[in-house]
């Protein structure tokens, strides 16, 4: 099956820098690349996603990028602000939404 | 257009009861998957269900766990004769299809 890994565990950044979260995966057959926030209590929420037919994908100050060729991508969060706090979870997806989670990403923005 | 709902939000069982988790999909989604989060962990895929039908179910544990998704109604995790390392947030999700899923907010089962 399918084996995200997510790197680092935690992180923390100062208000206004940046954050870059990394993921590898296993299966060279995923082909659509989530990036859920988990806040604290609450479900985790879609961010920024990337199929495979695209390299890199950008909403105003998150950006996905995709090498598939080594099978990781990465999330880079620009210009950091305290309620980005939260945990990040990467994720691989076969298709049908058997998604394979990361272990996740505890980001503290420090203010 | 309610998003996923969840209920309960909590869930207290004492060992060996049983635990019935529910989940309204977004109005138009016929896919539902649920998930397990232990604390400080990721999301482990448990179930996909379509319409009175299991498409996969290879992240369920063999005993104990089932789920349905009824033609009408919620879709229902059931664990039964629950142990205290059942205790873990239950997070389900709906999808219109081949697209993104939409996660709702967890039901957070204890086990006493």
């Amino acid at each position: 099956g399918e084996n995200v890994e997510q790197h680092p565990s935690t992180l923390s950044v100062q208000e206004g820098d940046s954050a870059v979260i990394k993921c590898t995966y296993s299966d060279s057959a995923s082909n659509y690349f989530p990036w859920y926030k988990q806040e604290l209590g609450k479900g985790p929420q879609l961010i920024i996603d990337i199929r495979s037919n695209v390299g890199e994908k950008k909403d105003q100050r998150i950006a996905v990028t995709l090498n598939k060729t080594a099978k990781h991508f990465s999330l880079h969060i620009t210009e950091t602000q305290p309620e980005d706090s939260a945990v990040y979870f990467c994720a691989a997806d076969l298709g049908y939404q058997k998604v394979t989670f990361g272990t996740g990403t505890k980001l503290q923005v420090i203010p | 257009n309610a998003g996923v709902m969840q209920n309960p939000r909590h869930l207290v069982r004492r060992r060996g009861q049983e635990a019935r988790l529910r989940c309204s999909p977004m109005k138009g989604h016929s896919h539902v998957y649920w998930y397990r989060q232990l604390p400080e962990e990721g999301l482990k895929f448990m179930v996909y269900l379509q319409k009175e039908n299991i498409i996969d179910e290879s992240g369920m544990p063999k005993e104990r766990f089932s789920a349905e998704f009824p033609k009408e109604g919620p879709s229902i995790l059931r664990i039964q004769q629950v142990v205290r390392g059942d205790s873990a947030a239950y997070f389900c999700a709906s999808s219109p299809g081949a697209s993104e899923a939409f996660f709702g907010q967890g039901t957070r089962l204890t086990v006493v």
